[in-house]
C-alpha cells in the first residue's frame, strides 16, 4: 500500500497559467477529499467525492477551481488562471468510507509567481 | 456547522514531561473526532479517533485522547514526550464526511 499519491510534489506556475494537480487515492477507498493548507488560513476543505460522484464542493472557490474524479483510481484538481493567492499546499486524502480514518497524501506545493 | 478550537498555538515542554493539547469543538449531531500530526515538511498522519464507546482512546506512539460531551472537548495527552514528538498537532471534527480542522498546536519538545 503506497498510500495516497499526489503528483507533482512541487509546481511553479506563472500568474494566469493553468495548474492541474493529480491524486491517486488508496485502492478500495470510496471517499476522496481535497484540502488546501496555508499558514494564514490553515487547513481548508475544498471538495469531496464518494464513489467518484461529487458530494460537497462547498469549499471550492466558485471561479477558476474545478475537481473531477473520472475513475476510482484518480482525481484531479484544476486551477485556471492561477493567482498568487492560490499559492498553497494542496492535500488529497481518502478514506474507506465516511467516519473512518482519513489518509492524506504528501501534498502538492503550488507556487504562483 | 462544525467548528474546532485549539486554544494553544504553541506549547513548549521538556523531554520526559507530560503534555496535554487542548481541543474544543461545536457540533450538534453524532460526531467523529480525530487528531493528526504533521512534522515539518511532511503530510498529515493519523494519530487516533473517537466515534463512540470508551471516551478514552489510545493512539500511536503513546498518545491518548479523552472525549467529553459535557465539555465539548477532545484533549490529546502523552505521559512522557520525546524530542521526536515536536510537530504540529491538528484536531479535527466530522459530522459524517468532511473533516473540519483546528488551527493546530505547535509542540516543541526541548532536550
Amino acid at each position: 500500500n503506497a498510500g495516497v499519491i499526489q503528483t507533482p510534489r512541487h509546481k511553479v506556475t506563472g500568474k494566469g497559467q493553468e495548474a492541474t494537480l493529480w491524486c491517486e487515492p488508496i485502492s478500495g477507498h470510496s471517499a476522496v477529499f481535497w484540502y488546501r493548507q496555508t499558514i494564514v488560513q490553515g487547513l481548508e476543505f475544498l471538495t469531496y467525492f464518494r464513489n467518484q460522484a461529487p458530494i460537497d464542493d462547498s469549499g471550492m472557490p466558485k471561479e477558476r477551481f474545478s475537481a473531477q474524479m473520472p475513475n476510482q483510481s484518480h482525481s484531479t484538481l484544476k486551477i485556471q488562471s492561477t493567482q498568487p493567492q492560490d499559492s498553497a499546499v494542496y492535500l488529497c486524502a481518502s478514506s474507506y468510507r465516511e467516519n473512518t480514518e482519513v489518509f492524506f497524501g504528501k501534498g502538492t506545493r503550488l507556487t504562483v509567481v | 456547522t462544525q467548528t474546532v478550537s485549539q486554544s494553544d498555538a504553541h506549547v513548549t515542554v521538556f523531554e520526559g514531561d507530560s503534555v496535554e493539547l487542548r481541543c474544543n469543538y461545536s457540533y450538534g449531531g453524532s460526531i467523529y473526532l480525530s487528531w493528526y500530526i504533521q512534522h515539518h515538511g511532511h503530510g498529515l498522519q493519523f494519530l487516533l479517533k473517537y466515534y463512540s464507546g470508551n471516551p478514552v482512546v489510545q493512539g500511536v506512539n503513546g498518545f491518548e485522547a479523552e472525549f467529553s460531551k459535557s465539555d465539548s472537548s477532545f484533549h490529546l495527552r502523552k505521559a512522557s514526550v520525546h524530542w521526536s514528538d515536536s510537530a504540529v498537532y491538528f484536531c479535527a471534527v466530522s459530522g459524517y464526511n468532511k473533516l473540519t480542522f483546528g488551527k493546530g498546536t505547535v509542540l516543541l519538545v526541548s532536550p
